[in-house]
């Protein structure tokens, strides 16, 4: 079955840009209506959908984060990507990419996540 | 200030029935589908309803999920200790073009 899984620094200096990086095994980035997205959860905080992108190139962003953000996809490596421009404290989180089949929330499979601690 | 509305903690003893509620507007739950994800503690969440009311296989029959109007429900019955999780709700808003998630419900087991 289809897993992911996140890697990219876990320590980033304040104001630098944030780069992630999600690999997908089990299955082909271009199958279906598979969107790939990314979504943060901040230490003891709730859940925060960022972006997705659709194998097209479609993309969406969070309107709260939309311009910092980008996200892209390879999928010649079977990966996706996300990054985050002029980072603070308050980016700090646990970052998960998923597979949302249909684009709408339908999160599965979830990585397992990576935190993100921005500090200098 | 999430979008979605969900209290912040819920509890029960095992064996009872408990509900989580999921409000919103017209532009998210009222007119797309609504999803569960239950995160155990110290894990990455996981699926446990699709299209409001759709249980992904190897969930339990004790979960379901419901839809009416601009609110949904997730309600687990038979509670088990390892219910004890986080639950989020989220939805589609049409308004902000996004995927917009609830704060996040506490479940204790009592």
């Amino acid at each position: 079955q289809v897993q992911l899984q996140e890697s990219g620094p876990g320590l980033v200096k304040p104001s630098e840009t944030l780069s992630l990086t999600c690999t997908v095994s089990g299955g082909s980035v271009n199958s279906g209506a598979n969107y790939w997205s990314w979504i943060r959860q901040p230490p003891g905080k709730g859940l925060e959908w960022i972006a997705y992108i659709y194998p097209t190139g479609r993309t969406d962003y969070n309107p709260s984060l939309r311009g910092r953000v980008t996200i892209s996809l390879d999928t010649s490596k079977s990966q996706f990507s996300l990054k985050m421009t002029s980072v603070t404290a308050a980016d700090t989180a646990v970052y998960y990419c998923a597979r949302d089949v249909g684009g709408n929330g339908w999160f599965d499979p979830w990585g397992q996540g990576t935190l993100v601690t921005v500090s200098s | 200030q999430s979008v979605l509305t969900q209290p912040p903690s819920a509890s029960g003893t095992p064996g009872q029935r408990v509900t989580i509620s999921c409000s919103g507007n017209s532009s998210n739950i009222g007119s797309n589908y609504v999803y569960w994800h239950q995160q155990l503690p110290g894990t990455a969440p996981k699926l446990l309803i699709y299209a409001n009311n759709q249980r992904p296989s190897g969930v339990p029959d004790r979960f379901s999920g419901s839809k009416s109007g601009t609110s949904a429900s997730l309600a687990i019955s038979g509670l088990r200790s390892e219910d004890e999780a986080d639950y989020y709700c989220a939805a589609w808003d049409d308004t902000l073009s996004a995927v917009v998630f609830g704060g996040g419900t506490k479940l204790t087991v009592l």
